[in-house]
């Protein structure tokens, strides 16, 4: 069990904004930053968010992570059937020293 | 652009030493962090450790004491052991690039990942 839950499912329709989210802690999620990657099957990880809110360069605005307290969460809007994929955050833990991943959520496109 | 390429046996024996090679092309190795990251089958991600290009490295609090990443800048290279490997060790190893400081720049540069099965 991740120290960082995420919902393990979430779907919508093509156009549709979906949310996902990310519970942790005082000890990560509320004092250190969030990533979010996107990992399509059979592929690596590919980075969404770093620094809670930023996006790499290269990916769209319809990505966008916002984060209050101990939580974070990554929208997706404009959905589409390429982001079907699964969608893990990221913490560093402060007691733990090291990095955290949540256990992924599995997004279906309807 | 960089790459990252990892390189390895895939199957390794109980009880053996797993180890793992990553090579940068296309940029130097220098400057930045270096990550190892794991899935096992069917399961989520799981961070291993990084090393900065001095040397100095970080490890997953629950895998130190198996664990050895290393760096070789002359052959912009870095590596990974597991020592005593069980069959939870099987996963898809990732070698990464961290994107600066760690805590705030996250992965941004991965390997395609390559699978290692401890079995006998």
């Amino acid at each position: 069990q991740s120290v960082l839950t995420q919902p393990p499912s979430a779907s919508g329709t093509p156009g549709q904004r979906v949310t996902i989210s990310c519970s942790g802690s005082s000890s990560n999620i509320g004092r250190t930053y969030v990533f979010w990657y996107q990992q399509l099957p059979g592929t690596a990880p590919k980075p969404l968010i770093f620094r809670d809110i930023q996006r790499p360069s290269g990916v769209p605005d319809r990505f966008s992570g916002s984060k209050s307290g101990t939580s974070a969460s990554l929208a997706i809007s404009g959905l589409r059937s390429e982001d079907e994929a699964v969608y893990y955050c990221a913490a560093w833990d402060g007691s733990l020293t090291g990095l955290l991943f949540g256990g992924g959520t599995k997004l279906t496109v309807l | 652009q960089v790459q990252l390429q990892e390189s390895g046996p895939g199957l390794v024996e109980p009880s053996e030493t797993l180890s793992l090679t990553c090579t940068v092309s296309g940029g130097s190795i220098g400057t930045y962090y270096w990550s190892w990251i794991r899935q096992s089958p069917g399961k989520g991600l799981e961070w291993i450790g990084d090393i900065y290009h001095s040397g100095s490295t970080n490890y997953n609090p629950s895998l130190k004491s198996r664990v050895t990443i290393s760096i070789d800048t002359s052959k912009n290279q870095f590596s990974l052991e597991v020592r005593s490997v069980t069959a939870a060790d099987t996963a898809i190893y990732f070698c990464a690039r961290v994107g600066g400081d760690p805590r705030i720049f996250g992965m941004d540069v991965w390997g395609q990942g390559t699978t290692v099965t401890v079995s006998s």
